[in-house]
């Protein structure tokens, strides 16, 4: 169980398109997600929370109009990275938290690879 | 602020015991110590959790410190495949969970 999975799992596009990444909780509903970014050799840091039906909040230092979360459903939140330049290049993380479970434990999704040229 | 403190680095000989230990002096009662671990190129995959009482799975065991203060977290017979940066994090209060740099273990055949 808890199983979280993203989608895709690369990406490599030109620099000041978009690219919209997946994040869907397999065997349980979400009311909460999270949305990671991790560069070589750093650990993982927030970028925003997601709760269904509502605007995402986002941490500080993190532009919400470049990084659009939706999370229109129980089960899936996007990411759209929007514009995207070289410096976006990174791993971006999306995790879960079981709404039954209690105790704040996230579920974390494979990752996603982006790459901007 | 680093909320929890761990080693950078740790070794530990295949099929040997492995104690990860973690300092969260500022949790608060209510909050979950709980522990990730993370292998290249992967997203963190849980390994247990805990608030007061030693907790035991599959994976490993959680002993937690009578002050919750610190945890160490056991990995009864190392193997390979548990080479990874391992997490110990809380939600200190909120709903995120905030990631420290992690513990690099690395396991020596």
């Amino acid at each position: 169980g808890a199983v979280v999975s993203q989608h895709p799992s690369w990406v490599i596009c030109k620099s000041g398109t978009s690219v919209k990444i997946e994040c869907r909780s397999l065997d349980f509903q979400a009311t909460t997600m999270f949305w990671y970014r991790q560069f070589p050799k750093q650990s993982l840091m927030l970028m925003a929370t997601s709760n269904e039906g509502s605007k995402a909040t986002y941490e500080q230092g993190v532009e919400k109009d470049k990084f659009l979360i939706n999370h229109a459903s129980l089960t899936l939140s996007t990411l759209t990275v929007t514009s995207a330049h070289p410096e976006d290049s990174s791993f971006y993380i999306c995790s879960a938290r079981d709404a039954l479970a209690g105790a704040e434990t996230q579920y974390f999704g494979p990752g996603t690879r982006l790459l901007v040229l | 602020d680093a909320k929890t403190t761990q080693p950078n680095s740790m070794e530990s000989n295949e099929e040997e015991p492995v104690h990860l230990p973690c300092n969260h002096s500022t949790i608060s009662g209510t909050d979950y110590i709980h522990w990730y671990r993370q292998l290249p190129s992967q997203g963190p995959e849980y390994v247990i959790h805990g608030l007061t009482s030693n907790v035991n799975n599959r994976m490993a065991s959680l002993a937690i410190a009578e002050d919750r203060k610190s945890s160490t977290l056991i990995l009864h017979r190392a193997t390979l495949r548990d080479a990874a940066v391992y997490y110990c994090t809380s939600n200190f209060g909120n709903e995120k969970l905030t990631f420290g740099t992690g513990t690099r273990l690395t396991i020596i055949p």
